[in-house]
């Protein structure tokens, strides 16, 4: 089955830490997204990619980073920078950018103790 | 600048009876309107959408209406359902500038036995 998979479900980190985000999909999509979720805020995007080897910021990049050397796989990492990283975080990917319907994987839990 | 507003942060509906779910925007460039539904701990799925070219888009028990002038769509769920309980998030795009698209803070929808 076609589909997004995010990894890992709950992820738990001290301050000070960086921690990376999995996310792969065998949709053949080309473009990819990294979402985060808060109460009340809504999905506000973090970074996207339109294609391989490109990104671009999204409305709250400060103290993430991504990278996008592969199709399928487009990795988020929570720096220690990110002041405020406890989250669920989505990724998402669709054909193209721009109004096509994404599909979401599952989410990751980011917890920073 | 919030560009879609889900003015309601929740709705309560008894099973059977309709719900709506409202969304207003404000870039008048947008015209392609998305909703998603999103259980909790999960990542958002696909519902329905709808065109500027249209004021109606209609998939079973779920409805969408645009109304341009007003910058006003509307989710028309009959009859409810206990597993409509979730949280609806509307999202909006401009097709023509394959721009990102833009999701509201989500409306979460109780129905009631």
């Amino acid at each position: 089955d076609g589909g997004i998979t995010q990894s890992p479900k709950y992820l738990f980190r001290k301050e000070g830490q960086n921690v990376t985000l999995s996310c792969e999909q065998n949709l053949n999509h080309d473009a990819m997204y990294w979402y985060r979720q808060d109460p009340g805020q809504g999905l506000r995007l973090i970074y996207y990619s339109q294609i391989v080897n490109d990104f671009q910021k999204g409305d709250i990049a400060e103290g993430y980073s991504v990278s996008r050397e592969k199709k399928e796989s487009f990795p988020l990492t929570v720096t220690s920078a990110q002041k405020n990283p406890t989250a669920f975080y989505l990724c998402a990917s669709s054909w193209n950018s721009g109004a096509n319907v994404l599909t979401f994987g599952a989410g990751s839990r980011l917890t920073v103790l | 600048d919030q560009q879609v507003k889900q003015n309601s942060p929740s709705l309560s509906v008894q099973e059977g009876r309709i719900s709506i779910l409202n969304c207003d925007y404000t870039n008048s460039m947008f015209d392609y309107f998305l909703w998603y539904k999103k259980y909790p701990a999960e990542g958002p799925t696909f519902l329905i959408s709808i065109s500027s070219i249209k004021d109606k888009n209609e998939d079973g028990r779920f409805t969408v209406f645009l109304n341009k002038s007003a910058k006003h769509l509307s989710l028309h769920i009959v009859p409810s359902q206990p597993g409509d309980s979730a949280v609806y998030f509307c999202a909006a795009s401009v097709l023509v500038r394959d721009d990102k698209i833009i999701f509201g803070k989500g409306t979460r929808l109780h129905i009631l036995p």
